[in-house]
């Protein structure tokens, strides 16, 4: 069965880096998503990507923030100058349609 | 505002027994319903979904959940429960032309043997 594949699993940083989170898409999906969820709470979304351009995005999503598909199969969540509060697991997911998307299995982002 | 509720954090049922888990939503637009399932390590996966229709809705793993739309719930049942279904249990709604969906806090599902 087709998967969503996020790398790293894990990724440690200190404040104020830049992380690049990866995933890799069901290749022949048409939407793409990033969602995130800080220990204990609830699933947020962040983002969606289709044709290539941001179609949705939330108040999460601020200027620290921004996804590319660089090469038509990657697709990658940048996170410009992390902060504390950036501590959590964030999902990829992708989809045909607009719903019922498959999502990765997460990278969990700690930073210290 | 739109919301999803899921009252209950845990829930422990003996392996054999039958399962709801309820989930409510306040949501302005027709909604599309969800529910995902999250097991230790892994990824969120999609049990079921409801969009229009028939308002009882079967997924996989033997899953099964109700859109009553007068309630505005949209419950999960399992007749039988299994041991590999302890899990964390997510209820999500979301609406045509928007691209996100609202979740629910999850409900961690508990086997006795």
């Amino acid at each position: 069965e087709p998967e969503v594949t996020q790398t790293p699993s894990h990724q440690v940083t200190q404040m104020g880096q830049e992380v690049i989170l990866r995933c890799v898409p069901i290749s022949n999906h048409l939407y793409f998503y990033w969602y995130r969820q800080i220990l204990g709470q609830k699933v947020e979304f962040l983002v969606s990507f289709y044709n290539n351009e941001i179609s949705e995005k939330s108040e999460i999503f601020d200027d620290q923030f921004s996804v590319e598909r660089p090469d038509g199969s990657n697709f990658t969540l940048k996170i410009r100058s992390t902060k504390l509060e950036d501590s959590a697991m964030y999902f990829c997911a992708s989809g045909r349609e607009e719903y019922g998307y498959t999502f990765g299995s997460g990278t969990r982002l700690t930073v210290v | 505002a739109q919301s999803v509720t899921q009252p209950d954090i845990h829930i422990t049922v003996s392996e054999g027994a039958s399962l709801e888990l309820r989930c409510n939503y306040s949501y302005g637009a027709t909604p599309y319903l969800f529910w995902y399932v999250q097991s230790p390590g892994q990824g969120l996966q999609l049990l079921l979904k409801y969009f229009s229709g028939d308002t009882l809705v079967q997924g996989i793993k033997g899953f099964e959940a109700e859109f009553k739309r007068s309630q505005s719930s949209f419950n999960l049942r399992k007749p039988s429960v299994h041991w590999s279904d302890a899990a964390e249990y997510f209820c999500a709604v979301g609406a045509i032309g928007n691209y996100q969906l609202i979740w629910g806090a999850g409900t961690k599902l508990i086997i006795k043997p």
